[in-house]
């Protein structure tokens, strides 16, 4: 079974550029993640789909990140202008059907990518 | 909303021995709590999970205790191999999935 795939791995970009990560998950699955894990912390939650639908993103910063699900299978996430602190690993994750109101349901985690911002 | 507290922050074993990891969570609310194991530059990995109406779950090596009266479960490995040196990270659900801080475990040969 494919997993859930991330591009690109690596990036390096100035302060105030702007970058793009795009995530292709789990084939059927329902529910589309983006997380934020900075070097030596546990992953924080960005925004979460449900298809094409937002269900949650409290967590994300709206002046700077943007984030859309398409056709509710692929997605991106962009950051612009980007700052130092963006510098992070930004993993896309997916299940097969929300977690909310569920109790459980597997998230699977794409490799990231990891953002260094100078 | 919920928080995650995971300790210790670094653990190191001698091989064969046991390692445990706890955590505590403030939301009486959540209902599903998983364990991943994240190697260096790797993407986190699900190794065992437990669900609110099940006290211990087993899989092998691994097994997780949960009890919801005073909000906290644990992971524990025993036997330990120098593979199961990786970063653990737990996490508790309440409409959304909450980590903990991480425990750098360290296994030595």
């Amino acid at each position: 079974e494919a997993g859930v795939a991330q591009s690109p791995r690596y990036k390096i970009i100035e302060k105030r550029q702007s970058v793009a990560f795009w995530c292709n998950p789990i084939s059927g699955h329902a529910t589309l993640y983006w997380y934020q894990q900075i070097l030596g912390q546990g992953p924080k939650l960005l925004i979460q789909f449900q298809n094409n639908g937002v269900v949650d993103d409290s967590q994300l910063p709206k002046d700077r990140f943007s984030a859309e699900r398409l056709k509710g299978v692929d997605s991106t996430l962009k950051i612009q202008p980007a700052k130092l602190e963006d510098s992070a690993v930004y993993l896309c994750a997916s299940s097969l059907v929300s977690m909310t109101g569920v109790s459980g349901n597997t998230i699977y985690f794409g490799e990231g990518s990891w953002l260094t911002v100078v | 909303g919920e928080n995650v507290e995971q300790h210790p922050s670094t653990l190191s074993v001698q091989e064969g021995d046991s390692a445990v990891i706890k955590c505590t969570y403030s939301d009486s609310a959540s209902n599903y709590f998983p364990w991943y194991k994240q190697e260096l530059g790797k993407r986190p990995q699900l190794i065992i999970d437990i669900r609110s109406n099940v006290g211990e779950k087993k899989d092998q090596r691994i097994a997780v205790t949960l009890n919801k009266t005073a909000k906290h479960f644990s992971l524990h490995i025993t036997e330990t191999q120098p593979e199961d040196s990786a970063v653990y990270f737990c996490a508790a659900l309440r409409g959304k999935l909450i980590f903990g801080q991480g425990t750098e475990l360290s296994v030595k040969p």
